[in-house]
């Protein structure tokens, strides 16, 4: 069983539409990244979260500790969200991160 | 300092070639690390360095595979002779102690 799961594995959605992507993790943390990868392999840093909630712009990222779950939410969607999102976690006590395997976003217009 | 930058972007090689990436990260950043992500997949962890150190290897990091980070700067991974199975995209990360990762675009290699 991988250390981060994530779901669902890939998503189609209509543009406007609210979108929720789903982290579930086994180990104990001390952050959780929310990243993006589009088409060409480039990463970007959306979120770095150990406690509550983070909002930019039209992405929301929540995490419970207790539960070890992470949500994205994506709200309005549009067809440039249509990416890789994936999930990744500081093990704590260990100095690296940890990946899901992504989720793959398709905003149709 | 414009973030994470990774040479080449894209790489052709055949098998049994040597190939050598470069990885220049945020020159705060005391930490580099190297991933590696196959299709349909998340990266996986190759190796870490903190300044010249390299802290940990993974065991994905087999005997063909070497990196360094000689002034605790710029880091390379050299692949010898290559095979099919190293075709991927090679991801390199900084950060500050553990703190704020950068990534870098990556080095998409294709062994034919």
């Amino acid at each position: 069983k991988n250390e981060v799961e994530q779901s669902p594995q890939n998503l189609t959605a209509q543009e406007g539409e609210f979108i929720t992507i789903n982290c579930s993790y086994s180990v104990g943390i001390s952050a959780l990244h929310w990243l993006q990868q589009h088409p060409g392999g480039g990463i970007v840093s959306l979120f770095m979260l150990s406690s509550g909630k983070k909002k930019h712009g039209r992405l929301i990222a929540t995490i419970n500790i207790q539960e070890k779950h992470s949500s994205l939410h994506i709200t309005a969607s549009h067809p440039r969200d249509s990416a890789v999102y994936i999930c990744a976690v500081d093990i704590r006590g260990d100095d690296k991160i940890i990946f899901g395997k992504g989720t793959r976003l398709h905003i149709l217009p | 300092d414009t973030g994470v930058s990774q040479d080449p972007r894209h790489k052709i090689t055949k098998r049994g070639q040597n190939v050598t990436f470069r990885c220049d990260p945020i020159s705060e950043h005391n930490r580099l690390y190297w991933y590696r992500q196959t299709l349909g997949q998340g990266p996986e962890f190759l190796t870490y360095f903190q300044n010249e150190a390299q802290l940990e290897k993974s065991r994905l990091l087999s005997d063909r595979f070497s990196a360094e980070r000689p002034k605790g700067s710029f880091s390379t991974l050299e692949i010898q002779r290559t095979e099919q199975g190293d075709s991927a995209m090679y991801l390199c990360a900084s950060s500050q102690q553990g703190y704020g990762y950068t990534f870098g675009s990556g080095t998409r290699l294709t062994v034919v």
